[in-house]
């Protein structure tokens, strides 16, 4: 059974540009959550995709959003990227119910030069 | 609100010695509890959870913890650390409702020494 993707495992962007990052959740898997790792703040909640609809949001800013699709598949989108964006971004899946499991993928580290 | 607290950043101890990794939380209502575990370059790997029932969870790699409603406390232990043990150690706090967003403590980094 695949795990959580997440692509691209690595990524430079510059001050001011875009990026978009790709998670694909394990199959049958409905819900998709998006956190931050950083040294200073730790790990936080960005949001959660569940059936194409936000269904929980955390504390950030409008330049972090995010999506997905019918396939379960999710990405997510910074914009004007400045430098404290450097981070792991983690991808979670999970099968939507309650109390169940979240799979954590190998993230993708951004750094903002 | 939730919140969880780690304390210790760094612990490390003698292969064979026994595994103590503190969390305790805050929550407003019955928590979800978790602990995970992270590797240099990699993502978060479940070792147990704790949801309703009984309060003494066993989890992955001989790991477990005990939740203490009157300590709000869900500390990790393991009888006998390996080298493999070496990592960097989350707890995490829900709530029901919205179980997915998970709030985590700021991470114990274990070392195991020979």
């Amino acid at each position: 059974k695949a795990g959580v993707t997440q692509t691209p495992r690595y990524l430079i962007k510059t001050r001011g540009q875009q990026v978009t990052l790709s998670c694909s959740p394990i199959s049958g898997h409905r819900s998709v959550s998006w956190y931050q790792q950083t040294p200073g703040q730790g790990l936080q909640f960005l949001f959660e995709y569940f059936s194409e609809t936000q269904r929980n949001k955390g504390n950030f800013p409008g330049r972090f959003s995010g999506r997905q699709f019918s396939n379960s598949r999710s990405e997510m989108n910074v914009s004007t990227l400045e430098l404290g964006d450097s981070a792991l971004y983690l991808c979670a899946s999970r099968r939507g119910n309650e109390n169940t499991e979240a799979f954590f993928g190998q993230g993708t580290r951004l750094t903002v030069v | 609100a939730q919140s969880v607290t780690q304390l210790g950043s760094h612990v490390s101890v003698s292969e064979g010695a026994l595994v103590l990794l503190r969390c305790n939380y805050s929550s407003s209502v019955p928590p979800y509890l978790f602990w995970y575990v992270q590797y240099p370059n990699q993502g978060l790997q479940l070792l147990l959870k704790y949801t309703t029932g009984a309060t003494l969870v066993k989890g992955i790699n001989g790991f477990e913890a005990e939740f203490k409603k009157s300590e709000t406390s869900f500390h990790l232990t393991k009888p006998s650390a390996h080298m493999s043990d070496a990592a960097e150690y989350f707890c995490a706090v829900s709530r029901p409702g919205t179980a997915s967003k998970l709030t985590f403590g700021t991470g114990t980094r274990l070392q195991v020494t020979l």
